[in-house]
């Protein structure tokens, strides 16, 4: 799988939107871009994916760069229970998740 | 709709020993996959199994192995436990191996080896 870049950590105000940036600049035209979060003690938790088109579901919404070499996780109203580590992931097939280090989204009252 | 059960919670082993842990899989899920989570790092792949074979495999050795049964639930088994070995271990199911769908995980096992 493709490596991503994404920041270490983020910081933002409850009830504001969150963008979360991942650089994937070496992508091929058959990675889909998942991405997940990770509460304290749990597992994963899968958020959203998609291949080129802008994508929405009821937890947040995934926007694609034209060229796909970089994407941005949107939280539309971040709420404390979003304070998560947020992983971007690149998958091309059915080969396993590579997860990097991800994003540590820290949530202020 | 129960998600992905694993147990034990928790498990303290000693050197040397082996390990199994086991994993139910989402209702209507026919893939696992297991992840090796050590504290701080993100979650590594260990395999997948799909059909009942492996189907995937990570960076792993073969002290590390596998099972489905027919009914989609799954094991980890780990001989010969180093202390390295010490994390925690995520199960994630999936339907179809995971190509159109997101995986659900549970809430792992946590392995101390002493």
């Amino acid at each position: 799988d493709a490596k991503t870049t994404q920041p270490n950590s983020m910081e933002s105000n409850e009830e504001e939107p969150v963008h979360l940036p991942c650089n994937h600049s070496t992508i091929s035209g058959t990675d889909y871009i998942h991405w997940y979060r990770q509460l304290p003690s749990q597992g994963p938790e899968y958020v959203i994916h998609g291949l080129t088109s802008n994508v929405n579901n009821r937890m947040a919404s995934l926007a694609i760069a034209e060229d796909r070499k970089s994407s941005t996780l949107i939280l539309h109203r971040a709420t404390l229970r979003d304070a998560a580590v947020y992983y971007c992931i690149l998958r091309g097939g059915a080969d396993g998740l590579t997860f990097g280090k991800g994003t540590h989204l820290i949530i202020q009252p | 709709d129960a998600g992905v059960t694993q147990s034990p919670t928790h498990l303290i082993k000693t050197r040397g020993q082996q390990v199994t842990l086991r994993c139910s899989p989402k209702s209507g899920h026919d893939t696992v996959s297991w992840y090796q989570q050590a504290l701080g790092q993100g979650p590594q792949f260990i395999f997948q199994y799909y059909e009942e074979e492996e189907r995937q495999r990570g960076n792993f050795p073969d002290r590390f192995s596998g099972h489905q049964f027919p009914n989609y639930s799954s094991e980890l088994n780990v001989n010969a436990l180093l202390l390295g070995d010490s994390a925690l271990y995520l199960c994630a199911s999936s339907w179809g191996q995971g190509y159109y769908y997101g995986y659900t995980f549970g809430s792992g096992t946590r392995l101390t080896v002493v």
